[in-house]
């Protein structure tokens, strides 16, 4: 079956102008997450989305950053008004269900804030 | 204390060797986990332990959740070629996210 997958895969864009990072989970995984990494980090908690619930945002950096998730699949994170720091690989991961230590990742996006 | 520290940043050895490679933190936590990611690629889960002591092996991979709660070591054995990446140790971060540590590097010498 067909893993998390991710697009685009790159993306470079001047400092300033919007970003749309798309993350299409596993097939029936109710649990859908955000995580950045910055060049020579760990992975960084962004959010995360179970069901119908409430998202859990507190991993957001700042305003700049929203996601939302349709229809409970597909995801969207959206960074507003890009700056340098915002270059990183944003990666997305889902889970059959909420609070699972197995969480399947996608293959990220790679994000380049010139 | 909600930091995970692991060591060795990075690692440089020639294949056949074993690795061995921790991650502590000054909390007391009830899960480690450790996962592996390949260049370009999003990680993927190794080993998960959730015992005090337990001792865990997936193939060449041993892990062991420390006796304190608060460290866990990850062992390879026998390196291979496709053993290259980022060994990540993370923990869960409240009900949800993971909390992941800062990462080893681990490259194999031809």
């Amino acid at each position: 079956g067909a893993g998390v997958s991710q697009s685009p895969s790159n993306k470079v864009t001047e400092k300033g102008k919007d970003v749309e990072l798309r993350c299409d989970p596993i097939s029936g995984h109710t649990a859908l997450y955000w995580y950045r990494q910055s060049l020579g980090q760990g992975l960084e908690f962004l959010i995360y989305f179970q069901g119908n619930s409430a998202p859990d945002k507190s991993g957001l950096p700042s305003d700049r950053f929203s996601a939302e998730r349709t229809g409970g699949s597909v995801s969207t994170l959206t960074i507003q008004r890009t700056q340098q720091e915002d270059s990183a690989v944003y990666l997305c991961a889902s889970s059959l269900r909420e609070a699972a230590d197995t969480q399947y990742f996608g293959p990220g996006t790679r994000l380049t804030v010139l | 204390g909600q930091q995970l520290n692991q060591s060795p940043q990075s690692m440089f050895i020639q294949e056949g060797e074993d690795v061995s490679m921790n991650c502590t933190s000054s909390s007391i936590f009830n899960t480690w986990l450790w996962y592996k990611q390949d260049p370009g690629e999003g990680p993927v889960l190794l080993i998960a332990l959730y015992k005090a002591g337990e001792l865990t092996s997936n193939g060449r991979l041993t892990a062991q959740f420390g006796i304190t709660r608060k460290d866990s070591f990850l062992n390879i054995s026998a390196s291979i070629p496709s053993d290259v990446g980022i060994y990540f140790c993370a923990r869960r971060g409240g009900a949800q996210k993971l909390v992941f540590g800062q990462g080893t590097r681990l490259t194999i010498n031809p």
